[in-house]
């Protein structure tokens, strides 16, 4: 049982590249998410979307684009890569809306660098 | 602005010294409250989780957490912390869709 599988485990890109994360999981979670972790700074919310087809902004949505084409994959797109985006970005997943009994499951991060 | 604040950046212990980290949120209405822990190099894994009924929580590892609503508190406590509890502890409120992060509290367990 994989869970939430995060690829690559790291990148370095420059300016004005273009990337895109991927996450896959395996337990057929309807609500999956992006965030970004920033030193002081906790987890900020991307996108997130509550089904296939469906997405959604979160709190710092700028600078990144997602798809939900099927249930399984939440790719994340950086189209033209920036300082600011150097972070580590996590995925996470859950069965359902987590205002109900369903806590997040998280992938092993991806560590972006920006130069 | 609606947030989840976690008041210390960087706590260190001696091996069986207590823990309390605190957390406090300013959403309105019925929220749903958390504790996830990050191992260094390891993603967030859940502690323990507050939805509703006995406001004192237990989660795994001997920690638990007490929800005082009046406060809007959600503090995590440990009675005799380990050094492997070395870790960075995050508070978590569960809006409707989605989850928001406190900023985080590194905890360093010396032996």
């Amino acid at each position: 049982n994989a869970g939430v599988t995060q690829t690559p485990k790291f990148r370095i890109l420059k300016i004005g590249q273009s990337m895109t994360l991927q996450c896959a999981q395996d337990m057929n979670h309807n609500y999956m998410y992006w965030y970004r972790q920033d030193p002081g700074m906790g987890l900020k919310l991307i996108y997130y979307s509550v089904g296939a087809g469906i997405t959604d902004k979160g709190e710092v949505p700028n600078g990144y684009n997602v798809s939900r084409s099927t249930t399984e994959d939440f790719p994340l797109r950086l189209e033209l890569a920036a300082p600011s985006q150097t972070s580590v970005y996590f995925c996470a997943s859950s069965y359902s809306t987590p205002k109900g009994n369903s806590p997040l499951h998280f992938g092993n991060g991806t560590r972006l660098t920006v130069t | 602005a609606q947030s989840v604040s976690q008041h210390n950046h960087h706590v260190i212990l001696s091996e069986a010294a207590s823990l309390e980290l605190g957390c406090n949120y300013s959403y309105g209405g019925t929220v749903n409250l958390f504790w996830y822990v990050q191992y260094p190099g390891q993603h967030l894994q859940l502690l323990l989780k507050y939805f509703s009924g006995d406001p004192l929580v237990k989660g795994i590892k001997g920690f638990e957490a007490e929800f005082i609503k009046s406060k809007f508190s959600f503090n995590l406590r440990k009675p005799s912390v380990q050094w492997s509890d070395t870790a960075e502890y995050f508070c978590a409120v569960n809006l409707i869709n989605d989850m928001r992060f406190g900023a985080g509290t590194r905890l360093t367990v010396k032996p």
